[in-house]
């Protein structure tokens, strides 16, 4: 089990550039989850799907932020026109079951973003 | 909203047992409390979870109490390597049959030499 993997672990930017953050969950897994992390703010949901389908966007910050997940084993988060204060680290995680309450998460080690 | 209160921080000396406490009175009766840490740079690590009764694995114990307000999670030998942030979580529902982890702040355990 190779866990959930993430690419890159480092993106530097510079504003105004567009970033593209990418996710394989891990394999069988139904449900898939962006997580956002800053000092400030702590751990913040920003989207997560199940079955491909979007099922809760409620996190995301706002219309330069955009999720796809074009299949089972792929997902992108997208940022446009990307600013400083999107610098932080987005972690993606997968679930067996989102429809579940009795499902772990597992997470990747993360992409850490910073914008100049 | 995370629905749960910890402490911000805790320590623990090595070898001892480590017991973090987490308050959910807001729990409703068909949610889970889950536990996760995060390591410096890491992603969160899941640890355990559970509904009403106590469960324990290789990695830790949980402790809920009967009326479910309140949580305790026990690392029964801490070592250095379990310096880390810990979060107690309710997994509370999302829409139709879907559901969600909200993380709050969390505990530091520093566990001390």
């Amino acid at each position: 089990d190779a866990g959930v993997i993430q690419s890159p672990r480092h993106e530097v930017t510079e504003m105004g550039q567009e970033v593209t953050l990418r996710c394989k969950p891990i394999s069988g897994h139904n449900s898939l989850f962006w997580y956002r992390q800053t000092m400030m703010r702590g751990l913040e949901l920003l989207i997560y799907f199940n079955n491909n389908v979007p099922i809760d966007d409620s996190g995301m910050p706002e219309d330069r932020f955009s999720a796809k997940m074009p299949n089972a084993s792929f997902s992108t988060l997208k940022i446009q026109p990307s600013e400083p204060r999107d610098s932080a680290v987005y972690f993606c995680a997968s679930s067996p079951a989102a429809g579940s309450g009795n499902s772990p998460l597992h997470f990747g080690n993360g992409t850490r973003l910073t914008v100049t | 909203d995370a629905k749960t209160t910890q402490p911000p921080s805790m320590d623990c000396a090595e070898g001892r047992a480590a017991n973090l406490p987490c308050n959910h009175s807001t729990i409703s009766g068909n949610e889970y409390v889950y536990w996760y840490r995060q390591i410096h740079s890491q992603g969160p690590q899941y640890i355990i979870h559970g509904l009403k009764n106590n469960e324990t694995n290789e990695m830790a114990s949980l402790i809920i109490t009967e009326d479910r307000k309140s949580s305790t999670l026990i690392l029964p030998h801490a070592t250095l390597r379990d310096t880390a942030v810990y979060y107690c979580i309710v997994r509370v529902k999302s829409g139709g049959s879907n559901y969600k982890l909200t993380f709050g702040k969390g505990t530091l355990l520093t566990v001390n030499p």
